[in-house]
């Protein structure tokens, strides 16, 4: 039992590529989440999936994308990546109004 | 949007104090309130949580009270120790479905002792 993984670990881009960070959970949660984690500014939502087939935005959820591709996975997508999207990313899973499972996050620098 | 306040930012206690860290929310509909906690370089976990129907929950040396009427709930942590040391978040769950949560800024805690 993994929990929630999230690949990869660390990434540099440069300002205008894209890339998509990956998020898997083996516990059979219908609710998934992506996060970005900043100094001083706390876990602010991106976007979540409340189940599978459904989609929606967050706090922040200007320059990414997302995809449920199915229960098990939900993708997050910088199609051109800015300076300003340098932080950690989180994905997390749930069961409505239980624990939020986080993975091990992402810390993604762009130059 | 819908918001969660959290203070105090930054807190120092001697080892075997007791530590408040406070929160407020604006959501009006929001029904679910956890408290995670995150070590340095580590993930955040939840440490404690409490539903609208309840007003005070206790886990050992952890305790968390809601008032619904004033939009407001606290984190208590009795007899800290070193251990306690790391940056807390509460947050509120947004909305009539509640699925997603909104977090606060986060408080880091200092144990010396």
């Amino acid at each position: 039992n993994a929990g929630v993984t999230q690949t990869p670990k660390f990434q540099v881009l440069k300002t205008g590529q894209s890339m998509t960070l990956q998020c898997a959970q083996d516990m059979n949660h219908n609710s998934m989440y992506w996060y970005r984690q900043d100094p001083g500014m706390g876990l602010r939502l991106i976007y979540y999936s409340a189940s599978e087939g459904t989609t929606d935005k967050g706090e922040v959820p200007n320059g990414y994308n997302v995809s449920r591709l199915n229960k098990r996975e939900f993708s997050l997508r910088l199609e051109s990546a800015a300076p300003s999207q340098t932080s950690v990313y989180f994905c997390a899973s749930s069961v409505v109004y239980y624990e939020q499972y986080f993975g091990p996050g992402t810390r993604l620098t762009v130059t | 949007g819908e918001n969660v306040e959290q203070h105090p930012s930054t807190l120092s206690v001697q080892e075997g104090d007791s530590a408040v860290i406070k929160c407020t929310y604006s959501d009006s509909a929001s029904n679910y309130f956890p408290w995670y906690k995150q070590e340095l370089g580590k993930r955040p976990q939840l440490i404690i949580d409490i539903r609208s129907n309840v007003g005070e929950k206790k886990d050992q040396r952890i305790a968390v009270t809601l008032n619904k009427t004033a939009k407001h709930f606290s984190l208590h942590i009795t007899e800290t120790q070193p251990e306690d040391s790391a940056v807390y978040f509460c947050a509120a769950s947004i909305g009539q479905a509640g699925t997603a949560l909104i977090f606060g800024k986060g408080t880091t805690l200092s144990v010396s002792s």
